[in-house]
């Protein structure tokens, strides 16, 4: 059964450093997301690719945070640098299309130090 | 007032109880909602899918929505201690649009 493939499942990291998680959506999935989850909370959006292409980072804080889909398969988001209010669960999801329903990764659980 | 409201719980229910797990929303342009279940420390997977209003029945889940009252539910019917988990509403709009989460329902089911 295909899966969205994540790495690392956990990362420790100290404040002021660099981190960067990797997400391999489904084959031929279009749309790819990455949310945020705070323990106790619901997932939010980070960002939001239409093959290679930004959709929506409205909620992305973009002083620190960067996402890109190269050539529109996988994406790597990075933090830099890392604040202790980071630490939180980075999901990524991707969906055939913007209409359909998203299919999640396992996770990179972020504990910032 | 967040969009999507999901009370955290937590629910503790006897095994072989019927569970009713529910949402509510704001936004009347939500047209497609979908349920997740989320085990700790894992992502959530997703249970059931529907568009629009409606029932939709899988094995012991079933989803329902009624869109003039701006109301989703699962219900689980004899529910396992398998099922104990976090259950997420999410829902989203027609268009290329990103998926509103509720905060979660945390579920215990004792055997």
């Amino acid at each position: 059964e295909a899966e969205v493939a994540q790495s690392p499942r956990y990362k420790i990291t100290e404040k002021s450093q660099a981190v960067a998680f990797w997400c391999d959506p489904i084959s031929g999935h279009a749309t790819l997301y990455w949310y945020r989850q705070i323990l106790g909370q619901g997932p939010e959006l980070l960002v939001q690719f239409q093959d290679e292409s930004v959709v929506d980072d409205s909620q992305l804080p973009k002083d620190r945070f960067s996402a890109e889909r190269l050539k529109g398969v996988d994406s790597t988001l990075k933090i830099q640098p890392a604040e202790l209010g980071d630490s939180a669960m980075y999901l990524c999801a991707s969906s055939p299309t913007g209409n359909t329903e998203a299919f999640f990764g396992q996770g990179t659980r972020l504990t910032v130090v | 007032q967040k969009e999507v409201e999901q009370d955290p719980g937590p629910l503790s229910v006897p095994e072989g109880a019927i569970v009713s797990l529910n949402c509510t929303y704001s936004n009347s342009a939500f047209q497609y909602f979908m349920w997740y279940r989320q085990y700790s420390r894992k992502g959530p997977e997703l249970l059931m899918y529907t568009y629009s209003s409606g029932n939709k029945e899988d094995g012991r889940f079933t989803a329902q929505v009624d869109k003039s009252s701006k109301y989703i539910s699962l219900f689980i019917r004899d529910s396992q201690p398998s099922d104990s988990a976090t259950y997420l509403c999410a829902m989203r709009k027609v268009g290329n649009t990103p998926l509103v989460f509720g905060k979660g329902t945390r579920l215990s089911v004792i055997a």
